[in-house]
């Protein structure tokens, strides 16, 4: 099974600055099958990036990724207030699996 | 506008079998191009993959949880669901019901139901 490790665990920013969020995989992601998934309290996951940098319907263009084999990136370039939330990353090449989440915080 | 709708008790106790059911609205779950699925989310924790079934009834299963898992399918009421047998405290979580593409490349969620809480307690 791919193990998808985030970093870092809490990422503390203001609104305007830009967000770099890591995923790495235990092994190479086929074809770059990696989503990332933005989560608000109370709320379902939202796919925002599949394919690890298309951006799904309706997401903004300040939210981005990239990377291949076992390295992958979420960046938002500026960050607005409603940014701040969880993320997830999951591999869907080899079944399915879920990174543990990126806390994105008010700094 | 495809919505999931997942239903069942919220209270479980220990040793027994978790029941739910997802209602597909809006849409057919007999769709060629995509699979419906359970994810599950323990308080305060990250999401975790459960399986997997296509209309035919074609099921795929987390390794770690294959031996307690059933998946099944009623198209005629637009429905799957999820039976997780022997359960534990550590079952308790949020489960949702979803969908992702047939095709490799598109077994991303792009459909998600709204959760509903499960408490495994006597």
């Amino acid at each position: 099974e791919i193990v998808l490790t985030q970093s870092p665990g809490t990422l503390s920013l203001s609104p305007g600055e830009r967000a770099t969020l890591s995923c790495r995989a235990s092994q190479s992601v086929s074809s770059s099958y990696l989503a990332w998934y933005q989560q608000k309290p109370g709320q379902a996951p939202r796919l925002l990036i599949y394919g690890a940098s298309s951006r799904a319907t309706g997401i903004p263009d300040r939210f981005s990724g990239s990377g291949s084999g076992t390295d992958f990136t979420l960046t938002i370039s500026r960050l607005e207030p409603e940014d701040f939330a969880v993320y997830y990353c999951q591999q869907y090449g080899s079944s399915n699996t879920f990174g543990q989440g990126t806390k994105l915080e008010i700094k | 506008q495809l919505q999931l709708q997942e239903s069942g008790p919220g209270l479980v106790k220990p040793s027994e079998t978790l029941s739910l059911t997802c209602t597909v609205s809006g849409g057919s779950i007999s769709s060629s191009d995509y699979y419906w699925g359970w994810i599950r989310q323990p308080p305060g924790k990250g999401l975790e993959w459960i399986g997997s079934i296509y209309y035919t009834g074609s099921t795929y299963y987390s390794p770690s949880l294959k031996s307690r898992v059933t998946i099944s399918v009623d198209t005629s009421k637009n429905q799957f669901s999820l039976k997780l047998s022997s359960v534990t405290t550590a079952d308790t979580a949020v489960y949702y019901c979803a969908r992702h593409g047939l095709a490799a490349a598109g077994r991303f969620v792009d459909v998600w139901g709204q959760g509903t809480t499960v408490t495994v307690s006597s």
